[in-house]
């Protein structure tokens, strides 16, 4: 089965560069989130969209923007990068309905180091 | 606001031993529930969910009941494995369409 795709799954930057990471939903998920996971942390939520709109917004950085692209991708873009912002971004993807339609389904990850 | 509260950790367990991992919430109306497990290097994995009161989620041997009048959502299983090992995330969502709020989590290292 199709899962979530992130990309890459590991990205090295030096502080006040820019990052941008990249979420490709499973097929006919609508509904996009993106959790930033700190070192021992659990994961918080930054920013969901829906039908490319967004439809909330976390504990996200205004050095911070994500957007979802017409065919649902969706991508986080970050600068002026911060130590702090080292961390694991994930992804997850919810369907429109179905049995699933109250579960996320989560990607690998990108672990982003900030140096 | 809507919360989580998990035990503290780390729990370290015998295989075969019984496993319970609590956890209680804090939100209003009739949140969803979910278990969460993050393996060492990996995603995190949906393990078990309950959308409604008194409902029961069980996977791979894992089981919790969605308890209303205690607002609590406890994992067991009966027999843990040293696969088992990984860190387990109880989690919220209030609405199908809502973000998830986590709770700390906590690491389960089962020993041989």
């Amino acid at each position: 089965a199709a899962g979530v795709i992130q990309s890459p799954r590991h990205l090295i930057k030096e502080k006040r560069e820019t990052a941008t990471l990249k979420c490709y939903p499973i097929p006919r998920h609508d509904t996009v989130y993106w959790y930033q996971q700190g070192p021992g942390q659990d994961p918080q939520f930054l920013i969901s969209f829906y039908e490319k709109m967004q439809s909330d917004k976390g504990s996200i950085p205004d050095r911070f923007s994500a957007q979802q692209f017409s065919d649902y991708h969706s991508e986080l873009n970050m600068s002026s990068l911060e130590l702090g912002d080292s961390a694991l971004y994930f992804c997850a993807s919810r369907p429109t309905s179905g049995i699933s339609y109250h579960e996320q389904f989560f990607g690998p990850g990108t672990r982003l180091t900030v140096l | 606001g809507n919360s989580v509260t998990q035990m503290e950790g780390p729990v370290t367990l015998s295989e075969e031993a019984f496993l319970t991992i609590n956890c209680t919430y804090t939100a209003t109306g009739y949140p969803s529930l979910f278990w969460y497990v993050q393996y060492p290097g990996e995603g995190l994995q949906l393990l078990l969910k309950a959308t409604k009161a008194d409902d029961k989620g069980s996977n791979k041997g894992f089981e919790a009941t969605y308890r209303k009048e205690t607002t609590s959502f406890h994992l067991e299983k009966g027999s843990v494995q040293v696969s088992d090992s990984a860190v387990y995330f109880c989690a919220l969502s209030p609405r199908a369409n809502s973000k998830l709020t986590f709770g700390k989590g906590i690491t389960l290292s089962v020993r041989p």
